[in-house]
């Protein structure tokens, strides 16, 4: 029973290289989102998907492009690392907008 | 917007005591969903409980219970028997019913155990 899978859990990145943060799902879940998680503000939105397809942003999506070709994966890119985008990454899903979110184990990036 | 708040960044508890970690979230909506989220060291993010905004009985879940005021916005966790394993950064969340395409977190409440 995986649940979310993430992956890397760990990685180093120089600016202005890109990136992509894998995530995958074996619930069947149509509901899919990456946050960040930065000290002291909580988890915020970077983008989210409703199913296959669909996507849309969230929060603070500037600097990560998303795609979902697949009901099970949902990857996040980063299209040109900065320092600040420095953070710990969270992949999430849900079956519909009534339940609660399942998390991957997060993904530690820093930007050097 | 919806936003919550958590306004103890910081709380402690003895070993077997009960500690209460408050949380308020703002929203004009009537239909929604309240978490409570526990991250260990591990970094795993971990449900805790839940709550339905249409429920008046409030959520219990073992040594986890809640008191839910929707009147006063208020979903604060209560957590009875302390445990070593029950350190973590717990994070209070807010999903609203009608759109549902994003959890809203509060900043967190870090909680120490003390033996």
């Amino acid at each position: 029973n995986a649940g979310v899978t993430q992956t890397p859990k760990f990685q180093v990145l120089k600016t202005g290289q890109s990136m992509t943060l894998q995530c995958a799902q074996d619930m069947n879940h149509e509901y899919m989102s990456w946050y960040r998680q930065d000290p002291g503000m909580g988890l915020r939105l970077i983008h989210y998907s409703v199913g296959a397809g669909i996507t849309d942003q969230g929060e603070v999506p500037n600097g990560y492009n998303v795609s979902r070709s697949t009901t099970e994966d949902f990857p996040l890119r980063l299209l040109s690392a900065a320092p600040s985008q420095t953070s710990v990454y969270f992949c999430a899903s849900s079956f519909d907008r009534y339940t609660e979110a399942f998390f991957g184990q997060g993904t530690r990036l820093t930007v050097v | 917007a919806q936003t919550v708040t958590q306004s103890q960044p910081e709380m402690s508890v003895q070993e077997a005591e009960t500690v209460t970690l408050s949380c308020t979230y703002d929203t004009s909506e009537s239909d929604y969903y309240l978490f409570w989220y526990k991250q260990p060291p591990s970094r795993q993010m971990i449900l805790v409980i839940r709550q339905e905004a249409y429920k008046q009985q409030n959520a219990t879940e073992n040594r986890f219970s809640v008191n839910f005021q929707k009147a006063a916005k208020s979903f604060s966790l209560k957590i009875s028997d302390s445990q070593l394993g029950d350190a973590a950064m717990y994070f209070c969340a807010y999903r609203n019913a009608n759109t549902g395409n994003q959890f809203y977190f509060g900043t967190g409440t870090s909680l120490t155990v003390i033996p």
